[in-house]
């Protein structure tokens, strides 16, 4: 069974800083997806930004970015000039390719200071 | 935002009693799904639907039962209520498996068995 593992609980930074969530599964498949989902205090997730396993090239979107390191089994977003409204908890996930579960994370709880 | 709603929203029932939650989508998407989501624990997969009349189990599917009658409403059923039941549930949509597609997540009912 697939397995994410997110090993900061809780993180802060402040404010216009970079910040680095990190995260590594375990699977033996080859073709599988990432993807990051943002929680803010509304409860509602939201996705931050997905990764295709067979690309090589890291997934950006906008202030947003993943270094994923297939081989070590490793999937970090990092977070630029940090805004007050990315305070949320981050999960990471996992999708086998063509199955329809996704795994999460046990999330990091984001604080960003003013 | 993708159209899905909960039903109801907050929930207080007692242990012993039946519970049903309700997900509804507008977005004709074939597979939904229902999570719990636990401090510690991130997501979990309760069970989910590839179409109507079509559900299988996910990794926490213990206690609970679910039913889609039609391709908009996927129902959570909880026989018999547990104070270990206690959490908030989330239901997701996605259109298709075979693909990076993300799952769309609804408000997300808050239930607590007292």
């Amino acid at each position: 069974a697939q397995t994410v593992t997110q090993s900061q609980p809780e993180m802060s930074v402040q404010e216009a800083e970079t910040v680095t969530l990190s995260c590594t599964y375990d699977t033996s498949e080859n073709n599988y997806y990432l993807f990051w989902y943002k929680q803010p205090p509304s409860r509602q997730m939201i996705l931050v930004i997905r990764q295709e396993a067979y690309k090589q090239q890291n997934a950006t979107e906008n202030r947003f970015s993943v270094n994923f390191q297939k081989a070590a089994k490793s999937f970090s977003l990092k977070i630029s000039d940090s805004q007050l409204g990315d305070t949320a908890m981050y999960f990471c996930a996992f999708r086998d390719f063509g199955n329809e579960k996704l795994t999460f994370g046990t999330g990091t709880r984001l604080t960003i200071i003013p | 935002d993708a159209g899905i709603t909960q039903s109801p929203r907050h929930k207080v029932t007692e242990t012993g009693t039946p519970v049903t939650l309700r997900c509804h989508q507008t977005e004709n998407h074939r597979y939904m799904y229902w999570y719990r989501q636990d401090p510690g624990h991130g997501l979990r997969l309760i069970h989910y639907s590839y179409g109507v009349k079509d559900t299988d189990k996910g990794e926490v599917s213990d206690g609970y039962s679910v039913s889609r009658s039609k391709t908009e409403d996927f129902l959570l059923t909880l026989e018999s209520a547990t104070s270990s039941q206690t959490s908030v549930y989330f239901c997701a949509i996605s259109e298709n498996s075979a693909s990076p597609d993300e799952q769309y997540f609804g408000p997300g009912t808050r239930l607590t068995v007292t």
